[in-house]
């Protein structure tokens, strides 16, 4: 099946810096989309994004799919924004949807 | 409903018994996942239900695992004989593909925290 790799695994933020979190996959995707847990265990989608550029705010998402990447954008980083961060795949003609290895960030004041 | 609804939040059970959870998606939702997420851990794909086809349970860890969808709505997870290593919260999604744009924005509901003493 396809693999899906985020990067880095852990990074802490002082409060007011900018980030970039990057997502690999092994395959062409249908789509894909960004989901932030946080501390408390609730998955909230953040971007539907299977190709091009969008934006929310201070997050921002551009996913390259002939090159089989997406990266989140998070700047101006909050302590709100501390949590895990999962990319989710969908590909070939099944709907199955394959999440990545996550992003834990710490924002510390 | 107006998000994904499961139940109960948390369970604490004794090794060996059974235990049902219970997911009722988005209202429309015609795609629902199963997921378990053990602590400190990423998702764990379980099963996947899309309207009358056949489930893909590919994810189901053992045969002690099953889940039915009733009507094409709500959701049940059964664990069968719970061991520790089930221990774990098990996160329920639905979504709605084919409606396009991002119809298959997935909505995940709070989860069901399980700890098997």
């Amino acid at each position: 099946g396809i693999q899906v790799e985020q990067s880095p695994p852990d990074l802490i933020l002082q409060e007011g810096a900018n980030s970039t979190l990057r997502c690999n996959f092994s395959d062409s995707v249908n789509n894909l989309q960004w989901f932030h847990q946080n501390p408390w265990g609730q998955l909230i989608n953040l971007f539907y994004i299977p190709s091009g550029t969008k934006q929310n705010g201070r997050l921002s998402a551009t996913t390259v799919a002939t090159e089989r990447y997406s990266l989140l954008y998070i700047s101006s980083s909050q302590t709100t924004d501390s949590g895990v961060y999962f990319c989710a795949v969908e590909s070939g003609g099944y709907q199955k949807v394959t999440f990545g290895t996550g992003t834990k960030l710490q924002v510390i004041p | 409903g107006a998000g994904v609804s499961q139940s109960p939040s948390n369970k604490v059970t004794e090794k060996g018994k059974d235990v049902e959870l219970r997911c009722d998606p988005i209202s429309g939702h015609t795609a629902l996942y199963w997921y378990r997420q053990s602590l400190g851990q990423g998702l764990e794909f379980l099963i996947y239900f899309q309207g009358n086809s056949a489930p893909d349970k590919s994810g189901l860890p053992s045969d002690r695992f099953s889940a039915e969808r009733t009507g094409g709505s709500v959701s049940t997870l059964t664990i069968q004989r719970t061991q520790q290593e089930d221990s774990a919260v098990y996160l329920c999604a639905s979504s709605s593909p084919g409606t396009g744009g991002s119809g298959n924005t997935i909505y995940f509901g709070e989860g069901s925290w399980l700890t098997v003493v």
